[in-house]
């Protein structure tokens, strides 16, 4: 079992303010992360594909890093607003035959107005 | 495209029963799988199929069983249901099981064990 970790489990922000969460992951057989966002009564839903060392992403206010050397990704997000609210999962794949995807825990974001 | 359908969205069933729930992916995905989701837990893994055999198990116990169909469509069966069986179960399709592919989910099949 592939063991994948994310920081904080919840994390409650002001609207405006920019924050950061961690996802932690076993770096040997790294094939690529994702990081998918789940907000509540609907699916989750995929932010970044991200399969390089040092990779950036960038989709409006939020962004994402790769450190695949040490196994760990950072989700950003820049003056957080209510619509941000949700559930950030990360999911690594490991190779070797098919690429098996492994769920983190998830760290669940409330934006305050 | 249509996205991936689950049907049904909600039921009821009484430990002991049997179930079934159905997945269809995104038309031309052939990749489906499978998750549970429980009040405190992240998506747990339960299998993937791609081409009509399971690719990918998870640590769920063999009352825990799918299928593909040729046309990608697949299906999750719980037998003997129990209580802890109550959960959110989520299908997700992919082109294919290789490659850095996005997984695309369902809106989900809530299932509640009386």
């Amino acid at each position: 079992i592939l063991n994948v970790e994310q920081s904080p489990q919840s994390l409650h922000v002001q609207e405006g303010d920019s924050t950061n969460f961690t996802c932690s992951f076993p770096s040997s057989n790294f094939y690529a992360l994702h990081w998918y966002r789940w907000e509540t009564a609907k699916s989750p839903k995929a932010l970044f594909v991200m399969t390089l060392n040092g990779d950036e992403k960038k989709k409006g206010r939020i962004s994402a890093t790769l450190n695949t050397k040490e196994g760990y990704s950072y989700l950003y997000i820049k003056g957080s607003q209510p619509e941000d609210s949700a559930t950030y999962l990360c999911a690594p794949l490991i190779s070797g035959g098919y690429q098996k995807v492994t769920f983190g825990t998830g760290t669940k974001l409330q934006v305050i107005p | 495209k249509a996205g991936v359908t689950q049907t049904p969205r909600y039921l009821i069933k009484t430990r002991g029963q049997q179930v079934t729930l159905s997945c269809s992916p995104i038309s031309g995905h052939r990749s489906v799988s499978w998750y549970q989701q429980t009040p405190g837990q992240g998506l747990q893994f339960l299998f993937e199929y791609f081409s009509e055999t399971q690719r990918n198990k998870g640590n769920f116990p063999g009352r825990f069983s799918g299928r593909q169909f040729s046309n990608s469509r697949s299906e999750m069966n719980v037998s003997t249901l129990e209580l802890g069986d109550s959960a959110l179960y989520l299908c997700a399709s992919r082109p294919r099981t290789s490659g850095s592919y996005e997984q695309y989910f369902g809106p989900g099949t809530r299932l509640t064990v009386t």
